[in-house]
Order: C-alpha cells, then sequence, then structure tokens
C-alpha cells in the first residue's frame, strides 16, 4: 500500500512553455500533497502544500504565479510550471500524506530540462 | 538556515563496516522519519520514530530518537553494498509539515 506516481517521469520542454506534471496516490485517498524541489546533491526542497478543495500554501520564496498547483481531487495533485526557463530546469518530487498523520509517501520524482 | 543539521555530509567505508549517521536540532519535533533515495528517484521511507528515547530496528539498521526530541542516528550493522544511497532525516512539528535534513551521502565499496 500507500504508492504515489508521478508523470511524466522525465521531461525536456523548451524556455517559455508551460509543463504539467501530474501526482497521483494510487492506493489511498490523500487529501494533503506536497511538492518539493531537489537540486543536485543537495536535500528536498519543501515549495508549497497542496490541499484537496483548496489553495495551495506556499512557501516563502517561491512564486505561486510560476507553479501554479492544483489538488482537484483526493487521488491527484498537479504542479505546472508554467513559461519555464532554464533555471526552473530540477528534480521536482511530490509525496502524499498517508493514513498517519506523521507519515508522507513520495512518488519517484520528475526530471525537468528547459533547454 | 537548515533546521536539520545531519552529519557526516559524505561517508565512503568498506564492506562489512558499521557506521553511524546523526540528525540534530535545536527545535523539538513531534516525529523524525528517516528515507533513504537512489539517485533518480524519490525518497523511501524506512522508519518514523514519534516518543523520546525511542530506539527501532529494521534488520541491521537502528534507529534512536533522542530523549529530548530534538536529534535522531541511524546506525547501520556490517554495511553491504546495497545500503548506497543519499539517506535524509524529516522532522514534523505538527503534521502540516516536514523539514528535511541535509543529507548524508553513503557509498558501501565491495
Amino acid at each position: 500500500g500507500a504508492v504515489v506516481s508521478q508523470h511524466p517521469s522525465r521531461v525536456i520542454c523548451k524556455s517559455g512553455t508551460s509543463v504539467k506534471i501530474e501526482c497521483r496516490s494510487l492506493d489511498f485517498q490523500a487529501t494533503t500533497m506536497f511538492w518539493y524541489r531537489q537540486f543536485p546533491k543537495q536535500s528536498l526542497m519543501l515549495m508549497a502544500t497542496s490541499n484537496e478543495g483548496s489553495k495551495a500554501t506556499y512557501e516563502q520564496g517561491v512564486e505561486k504565479d510560476k507553479f501554479l498547483i492544483n489538488h482537484a481531487s483526493l487521488t491527484l495533485s498537479t504542479l505546472t510550471v508554467t513559461s519555464a526557463h532554464p533555471e526552473d530546469s530540477s528534480f521536482y518530487i511530490c509525496s502524499a500524506k498517508g493514513r498517519r498523520a506523521y507519515e508522507q509517501y513520495f512518488g519517484p520524482g520528475t526530471r525537468l530540462t528547459v533547454t | 538556515t537548515q533546521l536539520l543539521e545531519q552529519s557526516p555530509q559524505f561517508l565512503s567505508i568498506q564492506e562489512g563496516e558499521n557506521l553511524t549517521v546523526y540528525c540534530n536540532s535545536s527545535s523539538v519535533f513531534s516525529s523524525l522519519q528517516w528515507y533513504r533515495q537512489e539517485p533518480g528517484e524519490g525518497p523511501v521511507l524506512l522508519v518514523t520514530v514519534v516518543t523520546g528515547g525511542e530506539v527501532k530496528k529494521l534488520k541491521r539498521l537502528t534507529f534512536q530518537f533522542g530523549d529530548a526530541r530534538k536529534d535522531s542516528s541511524l546506525h547501520i550493522t556490517a554495511a553491504q553494498p546495497g545500503d548506497t544511497g543519499l539517506y535524509l532525516c524529516a522532522g514534523t512539528y505538527n503534521f502540516n509539515k516536514f523539514y528535511f535534513g541535509s543529507g548524508t551521502k553513503l557509498n558501501v565499496k565491495p
């Protein structure tokens, strides 16, 4: 149990275009999902907390108009990187909060490369 | 500023050796988790500790939560090449947000 998927696993896009990343909890309902960004050889940086049916809560320094988050159902959250630039290239990982409040389960990540 | 500091940052050891990774903070956490992450993949949850002084064992891995719930350690006995990866600790105050440590990159050589 507690499986989280992400799609796509890798995406290459041109500068100025938008990219959507999906995060799904496959065998449980997740009222809360988190979006993280990870730079090479570094730890995870929380970008935003996504709650089903309400607006996402963004961390300080994260542009909400650039990183659009939608949590339309209990099993799906999406992150859209709008007007992508090369500096947005990174590894984006989502996680879903499990049945026990203090646990979260991670997706396999999405490698975004902006050329 | 990192809320959770891990040490060491890098560790390269021979198969069969023992090692300990530390996760320290000046803050008190409600619970703390340990994860292992392999390149190009998401972190995988290893354990959650919630009680001060708690010790949990997972085969050759032993996890301890400090009495004051500010720190934790991960001890691996007789390390194997399959233990290679990035080890991350993460703490939470109110279960609404998780703060990740700086990470420890472990390489176990055969």
